[in-house]
C-alpha cells in the first residue's frame, strides 16, 4: 500500500472555526491532490499541488485554501468552516511518468483513507 | 470540460452471477479511463485503466472493461460476483494535466447470497 497518511480521519466542528486537515506520503510522489466525497457526486477535486509551492484550484475549491511547504505534506485548510464543508476528504498522491512534469501524465492516483469532517 | 456519468446509483445482484457496471465519458480527446472501488470506510483502489491500444483491459480481482469509442463508454464486467466484491465503483477519465481525474457519482454494489 502506498504510504498515505490523513490526520485527523475523524473531526468535528462548529460553524465559523478554521479547520485543517494534513496529508502526509512517504513515497516521494510529486503530485498530491485534496478530494471531497458527497452522496450523489462521487469524488471532486478540491485543489491539488505539483511540487513543492505549487498548488492550483481544482473544480470546488471557494472556501478552502493549501500549502505546501515539503514534498512529503500537503495541509487542506478550511478557513471559516460551514456546514456545506461536512465532507469525507481524501487526499491523493502521484507520480508524473514519462520524465516530463505537468504533461498528460498516466500515473494513477493513490487514496489516503480519508479524514471524515462534521461542522455543526 | 470533461465528465463522467455512471447511470446506475445502486445495484443489486446475487453471489455468482455476472455484473456490469456502466460508465459513459465526454472527451475531446483520446481519454485515459479507470475503474476505482471503495470498501466502506477505506480510500479507493484501482481496479484497472484504460491508455491506448486492446480496448479490452484486465485488472485486479477478475474484473474487466471495455473500451468503446463510438458509445463514449467504458462498462465495467465481472463473469462471477462474489460477496467481497460489494462496495461503491467509481468510473473516472483523465482531466488534463498533473493526473487530475474527474470521477463520476459511483455506483453501489449490493450482492446477494
Amino acid at each position: 500500500d502506498a504510504g498515505i497518511t490523513q490526520s485527523p480521519r475523524h473531526k468535528v466542528t462548529e460553524t465559523g472555526t478554521p479547520v485543517t486537515l494534513r496529508c502526509h506520503q512517504t513515497e516521494n510522489h510529486r503530485y498530491m491532490y485534496w478530494y471531497r466525497q458527497d452522496p450523489g457526486h462521487g469524488l471532486r477535486l478540491i485543489h491539488y499541488s505539483y511540487g513543492v509551492k505549487d498548488t492550483d484550484k481544482g473544480e470546488v475549491s471557494d472556501g478552502y485554501s493549501v500549502s505546501r511547504s515539503k514534498t512529503e505534506d500537503f495541509l487542506l485548510t478550511l478557513e471559516s468552516a460551514t456546514s456545506s464543508q461536512t465532507s469525507v476528504y481524501f487526499c491523493a498522491i502521484s507520480e508524473s511518468r514519462g520524465g516530463i512534469p505537468g504533461l498528460a501524465n498516466t500515473g494513477e492516483l493513490f487514496f489516503g483513507e480519508g479524514s471524515r469532517l462534521t461542522v455543526l | 470540460a470533461q465528465s463522467v456519468t455512471q447511470p446506475d446509483i445502486h445495484i443489486t445482484v446475487s453471489e455468482g452471477a455476472s455484473l456490469e457496471l456502466r460508465c459513459n465519458y465526454s472527451y475531446g480527446a483520446t481519454p485515459y479511463l479507470f475503474w476505482y472501488v471503495q470498501s466502506p470506510g477505506q480510500g479507493l483502489q484501482l481496479l484497472l485503466k484504460y491508455f491506448s491500444g486492446d480496448t479490452l483491459v484486465q485488472g485486479i480481482k477478475g474484473f474487466e472493461a471495455e473500451f468503446k469509442r463510438s458509445q463514449s463508454s467504458f462498462n465495467l464486467r465481472k463473469p462471477s460476483v462474489h460477496w467481497s466484491d460489494a462496495a461503491e465503483y467509481f468510473c473516472a477519465v483523465h482531466g488534463g494535466g498533473y493526473n487530475k481525474l474527474i470521477f463520476g457519482a459511483g455506483t453501489r454494489l449490493a450482492v446477494h447470497p
